[in-house]
């Protein structure tokens, strides 16, 4: 069954503090996402990549980043948290190219991340 | 720029009746379509797409949705709703370069299903 698995379902974190989210697939798609979903605001994209190494931003960078190392991970950072960064953050992937699936997105479960 | 509107924030059904979810997009060639369900503190996980071909298209749950070019719209129905069916819906635009490209939401329905 394929799979996005992001590595904390549950996080609370200090002001300041600095945060790693993890993110792996295991479907070798070459596009990943990070969102963040809020109450009213839908799903906003943070930052995506579509190759090792590559980012781009997304509609809210902001206070955000990002690293990809390797293909099946993705990592969003937060270098200072703050309290308006409370939010749940998904995960997505996607593949390439014109396979039959391209475009779809394949979700994570989702990371709530709580700063006090 | 690609655009999504889900006009209904919030519907609520009862169980066994009919369910439609609109949806309306800007697209400046043939979109690629989507609907998605997220269940309470779970990601998202797609309910059906339409890429090309007929334009009626069956998905999962006993989901189905139309696209209408002249309408713009891709709404989603199902025929008859279950009390597990209560969840969120997104509907979406997908990349037009899949290579590299990202995916436009709507800012998502709320379906709540009495008994």
């Amino acid at each position: 069954d394929v799979k996005v698995t992001q590595s904390s379902r549950y996080l609370v974190k200090r002001t300041g503090e600095k945060v790693f989210l993890e993110c792996v697939q295991d479907m070798d798609h070459e596009n990943m996402f990070w969102y963040r979903q809020d109450p009213g605001l839908g799903l906003r994209l943070i930052y995506f990549s579509y190759d090792v190494k590559m980012k781009e931003k997304g509609d809210i960078p902001e206070g955000y980043s990002v690293s990809r190392e390797k293909k099946e991970r993705f990592s969003l950072i937060l270098e200072s948290a703050s309290t308006n960064q409370t939010s749940m953050y998904l995960c997505a992937s996607s593949p390439g190219g014109n396979q039959g699936t391209a475009g779809e997105l394949f979700f994570g479960e989702g990371s709530r991340l709580t700063v006090l | 720029a690609q655009s999504v509107t889900q006009p209904d924030i919030h519907i609520t059904v009862s169980e066994g009746a009919s369910l439609e979810l609109r949806c309306n997009y800007s697209y400046g060639a043939t979109p690629y379509l989507f609907w998605y369900v997220q269940s309470p503190g779970q990601g998202l996980q797609l309910l059906l797409k339409y890429f090309s071909g007929d334009t009626l298209v069956q998905g999962i749950k006993g989901f189905e949705a139309e696209f209408k070019r002249s309408q713009s719209s891709f709404n989603l129905r199902k025929p008859s709703v279950h009390w597990s069916d209560a969840a969120e819906y997104f509907c979406a635009v997908g990349p037009y370069n899949t290579n590299a490209g990202k995916s436009t939401f709507g800012d998502g329905t709320t379906l709540t299903v009495k008994p």
